[in-house]
C-alpha cells in the first residue's frame, strides 16, 4: 500500500449540493495532486498543491477548488454538483516532481 | 500538448505466456513515462518509470518496459503472465503545468485478461 489515504470511500449526493473529499499524503511527501476518473476512462488532472499553494490546474471549472494544510493533507471541494461529476476521485502524493503515489479513491455518485 | 495512446482496449493472454501492453507517446523534449496498474475498486499502483538512461526499465511484480525513441513507444512487458496480473493498465506521461507543478496525462487504459 502507498500510505495515501482518502475519505470517504463512497459518497452519494444530489445535484446542486456541495461535497468535500479528503486526502492524507504519504509521510515525507509535500505535494498532492487530484484526478477525476470517469467510468471507463483514464484519470484527468484537476489540480496540484505544493506547500499549501496551488501550483497547477487542469481544465476544470472554478467550482472545483482545493486546500492543502500544513501537514500536507488536502481537501477537494466541489460546489453545485452536476450529474457528470459522478466519478472516482483520486488523490496522489509525491515529493516535489517525483513519482506520484495514489490512494484508493473516493467514489462519488451524483443523483 | 503531450499525450500517450494505448491502441488496445483489451489484451488476452494465457497464463505462462509473455505479455505486451502497448503505449505510444507524443511529447516535445525528453519524455517522462510511467506505467500504472489499477485493480477493481482500487486506486492506481505505480509499476515503473522511464526518465533517462537504459531503454529497458525494470519495475514491480516482474514487469518491464522498453523505451523506443525512434518508434515513440513505451510498451509494457512481462515474460510469463499470471492470472493475478489481470487488471487495467495505464500508460502516462508527466508534463509541467503553469504554476510550477507537474501533471500526469494518462492513456485510455488497456484491460489485461490472463486466462488459465
Amino acid at each position: 500500500e502507498t500510505g495515501v489515504t482518502q475519505s470517504p470511500t463512497h459518497l452519494i449526493k444530489t445535484r446542486g449540493q456541495q461535497v468535500t473529499l479528503r486526502c492524507s499524503s504519504q509521510s515525507g511527501h509535500n505535494t498532492v495532486s487530484w484526478y477525476q476518473q470517469a467510468l471507463g476512462q483514464g484519470p484527468q488532472f484537476i489540480f496540484q498543491y505544493y506547500r499549501e499553494e496551488e501550483n497547477g490546474r487542469g481544465n476544470f471549472p472554478p467550482r472545483f477548488s482545493g486546500l492543502q494544510f500544513p501537514n500536507y493533507s488536502s481537501e477537494l471541494n466541489v460546489n453545485a454538483l452536476e450529474l457528470d461529476d459522478s466519478a472516482l476521485y483520486l488523490c496522489a502524493s509525491s515529493s516535489a516532481k517525483n513519482i506520484q503515489y495514489f490512494g484508493a479513491g473516493t467514489r462519488l455518485s451524483v443523483l | 500538448a503531450q499525450s500517450v495512446a494505448q491502441p488496445e482496449d483489451q489484451v488476452n493472454v494465457a497464463e505462462g505466456n509473455p505479455l505486451t501492453v502497448k503505449c505510444t507517446y507524443s511529447v516535445s523534449g525528453n519524455p517522462y513515462l510511467f506505467w500504472y496498474v489499477q485493480y477493481p475498486n482500487r486506486g492506481l499502483q505505480f509499476l515503473l518509470k522511464y526518465i533517462t538512461g537504459d531503454n529497458l526499465v525494470k519495475g514491480s511484480y516482474g514487469f518491464e518496459a522498453e523505451f523506443n525513441k525512434s518508434q515513440t513507444s513505451f510498451h509494457l512487458k512481462k515474460p510469463s503472465a499470471l492470472v493475478s496480473d489481470s487488471a487495467l493498465y495505464f500508460c502516462a506521461v508527466s508534463q509541467a503545468v503553469t504554476g510550477g507543478g507537474n501533471k500526469l496525462t494518462f492513456g485510455t487504459g488497456t484491460q489485461l485478461k490472463v486466462e488459465l
